[in-house]
């Protein structure tokens, strides 16, 4: 089955540098890359998505990238502010059900 | 439109003791799952389903029970508790048997103690 591999597990950047989260994944079948941000104690939700089609979206302050030949996939998120401290999984997702890795906690330092 | 509804919110089990968590979504999705959470291991699939009558074993099943008799309805049973099932639990639902770039949508989450 699908195996999604994320790093790294803590991240620390001040406040308006950016910050980078990768994600690695096994399944040459994957053909769908969302990311989620879950603040402390709330449900994970949907801050943007990749299709196997896209090498890279964007959507404000932040991108998403995706290699398609190397699997792997990252995070990118600009001009960081404090609201953007959280914990950030990636996940894939092709013929078999959502697989995450097991997230990054990222704290922006004013 | 209440989404993805999770209950109960908080939950203490004596260990042996058995208790469903419910899930209900009022979406119409085909596809629920539902995942547990634990400190440095993400989210982790238990079960899931791709329509009603229709069930499947995630990554870490043992210890849980699923059916799906209704489309809106995912309950989520523990049959004998353990420790070790100590978790946060979420659930979560999308459309099109999850296996598509539809976007999945969770609940709120369940947290469970068994002592």
């Amino acid at each position: 089955g699908e195996n999604v591999e994320q790093h790294p597990s803590t991240l620390s950047v001040q406040e308006g540098d950016s910050a980078v989260i990768k994600c690695t994944y096994s399944d040459s079948a994957s053909n769908y890359f969302p990311w989620y941000k879950q603040e402390l104690g709330k449900r994970p939700q949907l801050i943007i998505d990749i299709r196997s089609n896209v090498g890279e979206k964007k959507d404000q302050r932040i991108a998403v990238t995706l290699n398609k030949t190397a699997k792997h996939f990252s995070l990118h998120i600009t001009e960081t502010q404090p609201e953007d401290s959280a914990v950030y999984f990636c996940a894939a997702r092709g013929n078999t059900p959502l697989v995450f890795g097991k997230g990054t906690r990222l704290s922006v330092i004013a | 439109n209440a989404g993805v509804t999770q209950t109960p919110k908080f939950q203490v089990l004596k260990t042996g003791q058995s208790m469903t968590l419910q899930c209900a979504q009022d979406m119409n999705h085909e596809y629920m799952s539902w995942y547990r959470q634990d400190p440095g291991m993400g989210l982790r699939l238990i079960h899931y389903s791709v329509g009603a009558g229709i069930t499947d074993q995630g990554e870490v099943p043992n210890g849980y029970n699923v059916s799906r008799s209704t489309t809106e309805d995912f309950p989520l049973r523990l049959l004998s508790a353990a420790p070790s099932q100590t978790s946060v639990y979420f659930c979560a639902s999308s459309l099109m048997g999850g296996y598509s770039g539809n976007t999945i949508y969770f609940g709120e989450g369940s947290w469970l103690t068994v002592v």
